[in-house]
């Protein structure tokens, strides 16, 4: 049974600052790895997919890397500020027919000005 | 073009009573799902559907029953609530299961 681990739970950082979100995954037969924000009391909004041939995607400020053989993924956030407060949840698909998206518990990332 | 829908909001339900929450999507999606989200904890799967007619259980179904009549809606029926079903319900589709999701905005229930 995948199981997706995302540490740190809970991050607070200055404005400014660069910052790294890491997801770990135990199963590495995945189609693909997806990264959605959630703001407090709102649904899951999609902010990068990587397919499991690739190794990193980027958006704007946020570059999300993939690591299929040893399980990980970390999603990067340049130069922080205080509208990226929200938790980060991070999903993987597995390769199996119609294996939905398996979730991490997310992290709460405070952006303090 | 509206994406996912999520009726109602908010609602309180008593011990017992039944009640069906309402998803709806207009991008023509293939998959609709059916997740809830606990305190501090990640989404876990209830149901989802490849397709019209077609449901299957996921991680946590009991307690809850799907249809799937039409390509656009995807109701989940709670038959008799109890307190361990409170949470916040999230519906989501995608294209096909290997894209990526779209998310409706929530129905957060609350069982007393």
């Amino acid at each position: 049974k995948q199981e997706v681990t995302q540490i740190p739970a809970a991050l607070s950082v200055p404005e400014g600052e660069n910052l790294v979100l890491n997801c770990s995954f135990t199963d590495s037969a995945i189609y693909n790895l997806q990264w959605f924000r959630q703001d407090p009391g709102k649904g899951l909004t999609s902010l990068l997919l990587i397919q499991s041939s690739q190794r990193e995607q980027t958006s704007g400020r946020l570059n999300a890397s993939l690591d299929k053989s040893s399980g990980r993924s970390t999603l990067y956030i340049a130069a922080s500020q205080p509208g990226d407060s929200a938790t980060y949840l991070c999903a993987v698909k597995g390769n199996s027919g119609n294996t939905p998206l398996v979730f991490g518990k997310g992290t709460r990332l405070s952006v303090i000005a | 073009n509206a994406g996912v829908t999520q009726t109602p909001k908010f609602r309180i339900l008593k011990i017992g009573q039944s009640m069906t929450l309402q998803c709806t999507q207009d991008m023509n999606h293939n998959y609709m799902y059916w997740y809830r989200q606990d305190p501090g904890m990640g989404l876990k799967l209830i149901y989802y559907s490849v397709g019209a007619g077609i449901t299957d259980k996921g991680e946590v179904p009991n307690g809850y029953n799907v249809s799937r009549s039409t390509t656009e809606d995807f109701p989940l029926r709670l038959e008799l609530a109890a307190p361990s079903q409170t949470s916040v319900y999230f519906c989501a589709s995608s294209y096909l299961g290997s894209y990526g999701y779209t998310f409706g905005s929530g129905t957060r229930l609350t069982v007393v």
